[in-house]
């Protein structure tokens, strides 16, 4: 399975883009990458997901480059309600199950 | 509207009880999934199960069983509870789709305390 290594921590204001990087050097050429948003108490939710170059939604963009080692995870405009834990997933669902790492762990502050 | 439903959002047990944790889904997923959530660990993977009556071991298997009597229905069992799984368990499904956009939809978990 792909490994992931994101930064544990992320301050940031309102009203600032946040990007969150995540490293999956061994990335498998099947393998999609998958993030998702935790906050307290709560199960995570997805957020975006995309195989290469750059997917944007309602929420958030996720950069990919051309060899896909990495990802960035864009989130505009940040609000305090965007506090939360980011997660990074590597995987190729049937053939393997998503792995959750640690996550980032987004302040957002007033 | 997506719905993976756990049993209990909290629950207190004694070391040595048999503990059944229960996920109810209702979007006729194939794959669910057991995990467990604890501070500065993240999610780690228990079971799995693509089918019913089929199950794999995730990262951290021991101590624990699961059954699929149901498609909706996986269930994770403790069958000696210790001190050492209190953790937050969170249960997920999900349809696996090669080249499609494979979501995995969470419950809200359920909080477990060992004494």
């Amino acid at each position: 399975l792909a490994k992931t290594t994101q930064p544990i921590s992320m301050d940031s204001y309102e009203g600032q883009e946040v990007n969150i990087t995540c490293s999956h050097n061994n990335i498998a050429t099947n393998d999609y990458i998958t993030w998702y948003q935790q906050f307290p108490s709560q199960g995570p939710r997805f957020i975006i997901q995309g195989y290469k170059t750059k997917v944007t939604n309602e929420v958030a963009s996720l950069f990919i480059p051309a060899d896909r080692k990495s990802s960035t995870l864009s989130l505009p405009r940040v609000s305090l309600s965007d506090t939360a834990v980011y997660y990074c997933l590597v995987g190729d669902p049937p053939h393997t199950p998503l792995v959750f790492g640690k996550g980032t762990r987004l302040s957002v502050i007033a | 509207d997506v719905k993976v439903t756990q049993s209990s959002r909290y629950l207190v047990k004694r070391t040595g009880e048999k503990v059944f944790l229960e996920c109810v889904q209702d979007m006729d997923h194939e794959n669910m999934f057991w995990y467990r959530q604890d501070p500065g660990l993240g999610l780690r993977l228990i079971y799995f199960s693509y089918d019913v009556k089929m199950k794999e071991k995730g990262d951290i298997p021991e101590g624990y069983s699961v059954s699929r009597e149901k498609k909706e229905r996986f269930s994770l069992i403790l069958e000696s509870a210790s001190t050492n799984q209190t953790s937050m368990y969170l249960c997920a499904s999900t349809v696996f789709r090669v080249g499609g956009q494979n979501i995995q939809y969470f419950g809200a978990g359920t909080r477990l305390s060992v004494l």
